[in-house]
């Protein structure tokens, strides 16, 4: 199957600051990647879903102005958590969409974020 | 609005046979996943069924059937390894997941 990657896998910082986090997909060409958050002991929410060259769609509820989401490339999508604070502290996954199969998405190992 | 059930929680035990039940209400339908999730880890794929009836991949069979919104994991030989939440995903008309809760699922030996 498809490889998806995310960097870093985990990250603790300090309330205030910005956390860029990576997703790529090493063999095929994401065509459309998603962003989840998932709180302990919760299923997967998602936060926004992004298309290739275009702007990010915000699920309701999700401040598309603290989660900067850039998806410059065809195998590269960033999520940015602005001014962090410990509420943000989460497990967020990337998956992405595209491939010959276009009805399966591929998960990122996840990034488990801890703000301090 | 949209609405996939599970069952929050099951227990079986080692070398026995669960069954997962999912039923599901959504905007269209393109397809029911199955993803395995172990804690602390991303969501792994089982299945995906798209048409009625029962596909099965070694000890892991996924039935569903359409007319009802129904769908079912089944799990044989189970193996301690197998403790994990599963996780049944929907895809609706505008081609995006609509995720279960998830099933949390304890082998006991």
């Amino acid at each position: 199957g498809a490889v998806v990657s995310q960097h870093p896998s985990w990250v603790i910082c300090k309330s205030g600051t910005s956390v860029k986090i990576e997703c790529r997909s090493l063999d095929f060409q994401a065509t459309t990647m998603f962003w989840y958050r998932q709180f302990p002991k919760q299923s997967l929410m998602l936060m926004a879903t992004s298309n290739e060259g275009s702007k990010a769609t915000y699920e309701q509820g999700v401040e598309k102005d603290k989660f900067l989401i850039n998806h410059a490339s065809l195998t590269l999508s960033t999520l940015t958590v602005t001014s962090a604070h410990p509420e943000d502290s989460s497990f967020y996954i990337c998956s992405a969409r595209g491939g010959t199969d276009y009805n399966e998405q591929f998960f990122g190992p996840g990034t488990r974020l801890t703000v301090l | 609005g949209q609405n996939i059930d599970q069952p929050t929680e099951m227990t079986a035990t080692e070398g026995a046979i669960v069954q997962i039940n999912c039923t599901y209400q959504t905007s269209g339908f393109n397809g029911l996943f199955w993803y395995q999730q172990h804690a602390g880890e991303a969501p792994t794929f089982l299945s995906y069924n798209v048409l009625d009836g029962l596909e099965e991949k070694g000890r892991f069979s996924s039935f569903l059937s359409r007319s009802k919104g129904y769908s079912y994991l089944l799990l044989k030989e189970l193996q301690m390894k197998d403790s994990a939440s599963y996780l049944c995903a929907v895809m609706d008309s505008n081609y995006q997941l609509i995720w279960g809760a998830g099933t949390k699922l304890i082998i006991k030996p």
